[in-house]
């Protein structure tokens, strides 16, 4: 499986934006990245996914590198809320409805006043 | 409102007793997952199932053994061979192809 690597924490002031990156150098061309967030004692919820090109949602905006080797998850304005651990996961397109889906340890993002 | 429940919240065992923990989805998603989870640490695989009758081994299936009688539902036995079985567990659901996992708000499980 690919692999992804991210930082274990970063911090943000609030409503500044927040740049959260996570690098993939093995990824295959079928892998879409995908982005999900846990808040504590909660289970992860999805945030975001892409394949090559940037994507934009409600929630926030993935930068995918050129080369596909690193991607950026960008929240716009901080908040609060968005306290939480952040995980980028690869997931392959066509292994079928299941697949062995890992998740690594993820950013743990701290936004302060 | 399609989800997935997981119950209860917290469960409490003796140690040397098995316990089930029920996962159920009102989602129609073929795809389970059971997630262990630590404290201060990330999410790991221990089962996983594509459809009904079949589930595979995910990292740490040690321990823990599951069953899928039906669509909806994915329960998980943490029986008395796991050495360390108190922790967070997620069970997650997923449709076809490139959707999105969805999770429940998992078990927290205690044993002493």
């Amino acid at each position: 499986d690919a692999k992804t690597t991210q930082p274990n924490s970063m911090e943000s002031n609030e409503e500044e934006p927040v740049h959260l990156p996570c690098n993939h150098s093995t990824i295959s061309g079928t892998d879409y990245i995908h982005w999900y967030r846990q808040l504590p004692s909660q289970g992860p919820e999805y945030v975001i996914h892409g394949l090559t090109s940037n994507v934009n949602n409600r929630m926030a905006s993935l930068a995918i590198a050129e080369d596909r080797k690193s991607s950026t998850l960008i929240l716009h304005r901080a908040t609060l809320r968005d306290a939480a651990v952040y995980y980028c996961i690869l997931r392959d397109a066509y292994t079928g409805t299941a697949s062995k889906l890992t998740f690594g340890t993820g950013t743990r993002l701290q936004v302060t006043l | 409102d399609g989800g997935i429940t997981q119950s209860p919240k917290y469960l409490f065992r003796k140690e040397g007793q098995n316990v089930t923990l029920s996962c159920e989805q009102n989602l129609n998603h073929d795809a389970m997952y059971w997630y262990r989870q630590d404290p201060g640490q990330g999410l790991r695989l221990i089962y996983y199932s594509q459809i009904v009758n079949d589930f595979q081994k995910g990292d740490i299936a040690e321990g823990y053994s599951v069953s899928r009688e039906k669509k909806e539902s994915f329960p998980l036995t943490v029986t008395s061979a796991q050495k360390n079985p108190t922790a967070f567990y997620l069970c997650a659901s997923k449709g076809v192809y490139n959707s999105p996992l969805h999770f429940g708000n998992g078990t927290r499980l205690t044993v002493t």
